[in-house]
């Protein structure tokens, strides 16, 4: 069964400061990687993926993500935080491997970002 | 451009009522998914469809039902509402595809008294 873990419920850092969220995953296989973005009383918005290839990925609003298979991680950071990141972020796995598990996305507990200004 | 649209925003149940939380994309998106959202327990995935008339149970599908008769709509059905799916829920939908990301529709918050 496929799993994600984000170990900091909440994670603080002062405007300007470089932020990273934590992820780390379990799943059979080579594992597709995505970030979302949840602002109060919104759905979901999505960040960035990991797929293949290069394991540092670029995604929206100055965010980036570094795959790192040993570790099994997915760490999303941003070199200079903003006030406006404040939000809730969810990282999530598909199996990319056929079957109902292709389908599904499992989601982490999320983690609150607060940027002090 | 709509996207993802769910309907109500806000709702309010009584034990053993029973209510359809709708859901409708307009790009022509084969994959759609509805899942619960609860506080420290991130979102979980209730049932999930690829394609119009094929649906399949999720992590949590006890107390809910789906159909899916059109590419557009993905109802979610609460049969007998109960306090424990008291939770905001969210409609997903994607294209075709292992690689391709979801949207997400804003949520339906419920709460069942």
């Amino acid at each position: 069964a496929q799993s994600v873990a984000q170990p900091e419920d909440q994670v603080n850092v002062a405007e300007g400061n470089p932020l990273t969220v934590k992820c780390t995953y379990s799943v059979s296989g080579n594992p597709y990687l995505f970030w979302y973005v949840q602002y109060p009383n919104r759905g979901l918005q999505f960040l960035l993926k990991y797929i293949t290839g290069d394991n540092l990925v670029k995604g929206s609003y100055g965010f980036e993500a570094e795959f790192n298979k040993s570790q099994t991680s997915f760490h999303l950071k941003k070199p200079s935080a903003l006030v406006s990141d404040s939000a809730l972020y969810f990282c999530a796995v598909r199996d990319p491997r056929g079957g109902g598990s292709n389908y599904k996305l499992t989601f982490g507990k999320g983690t609150l970002l607060t940027v002090n200004p | 451009n709509a996207g993802v649209t769910q309907t109500p925003k806000f709702q309010v149940l009584k034990t053993g009522q029973s209510m359809t939380l709708q859901c409708a994309q307009d790009m022509n998106h084969e994959y759609m998914s509805w899942y619960r959202q609860d506080p420290g327990m991130g979102l979980r995935l209730i049932h999930y469809s690829v394609g119009a008339g094929i649906t399949d149970q999720g992590e949590v599908p006890n107390g809910y039902n789906v159909s899916r008769s059109t590419t557009e709509d993905f109802p979610l059905r609460l049969l007998s509402a109960a306090p424990s799916q008291t939770s905001v829920y969210f409609c997903a939908s994607r294209p075709t595809g292992t690689a391709t990301e979801a949207f997400f529709g804003q949520g339906t918050r419920l709460t069942v008294v």
